[in-house]
């Protein structure tokens, strides 16, 4: 099973400043049909998750575009290009190119 | 509107089961793989179980194996999870995720508690 692995695991942010976090898989993503599925999740306090990116870069329905996605191989990342008091909760990459798919630990986003 | 309803969630004895249901609405239910995932109190995502569209194929994390069963009505457009010999461990929200190539579509949970 393919294993992920998130840093950091908590990230103070202030207000308006950007926010990084890493995401690595321990094999390759690439599927058989040459996509990528790596994704991330945001899930703010109480709430269920929510899609933001799916296959590593195209923000999804309704996402706001201070998010983005990059990466190849086996180190993805997410970036918040200005912190907004509605994006704190803990984001999540996932794989979903083979089953089982798999979660990272999970990134905790709070204001400083 | 697009929504998944998960339901069937509670409360229940160790060695016990539970039935959860998943109503899709809103788009065309038999399109799509459709995944459970689970989420203890205060812990990350965990994959339980996958069907495909037609219910020909599923596939169980190791350890629900032999104690759930995911099925489907694409008739009816719900999905269900067949939990028995439920254990401490099973306690958490689990929910419903439709999935279309990596664009997923999450439920808002049911939460199941095993406690005697």
């Amino acid at each position: 099973d393919i294993v992920m692995t998130q840093t950091p695991l908590s990230s103070p942010v202030t207000l308006g400043q950007p926010a990084s976090i890493s995401c690595r898989s321990s094999q390759g993503l690439v599927h058989g049909d040459g996509n990528t599925y790596l994704n991330w999740l945001q899930q703010r306090p109480g709430q269920p998750p929510r899609l933001l990116i799916y296959k590593i870069s195209n923000r999804f329905s309704g996402v706001p575009d201070r998010f983005s996605g990059s990466g190849t191989g086996t180190d993805f990342t997410l970036k918040i290009s200005r912190v907004e008091a509605e994006d704190v909760g803990v984001y999540y990459c996932m794989q979903s190119t083979q089953i089982p798919w798999s979660f990272g630990q999970g990134t905790k986003v709070e204001i400083k | 509107e697009v929504q998944l309803v998960e339901s069937g969630g509670g409360l229940v004895q160790p060695g016990g089961s539970l039935r959860l249901s998943c109503a899709a609405s809103g788009f065309t239910f038999s399109r799509y793989w459709m995944f459970w995932v689970r989420q203890a109190p205060g812990k990350g995502l965990v994959w339980v179980s996958h069907i495909n569209n037609d219910g020909s194929s599923t596939t169980y994390a190791d350890s629900v194996k032999g104690r759930f069963t995911i099925s489907r009505d694409n008739a009816e457009n719900t999905l269900h999870l067949q939990m028995n010999s439920l254990r401490a461990e099973d306690t958490a929200v689990y929910y419903c995720v439709r999935d279309w190539f990596g664009e997923s579509l999450w439920g808002r949970g049911t939460l199941v508690t095993v406690s005697s």
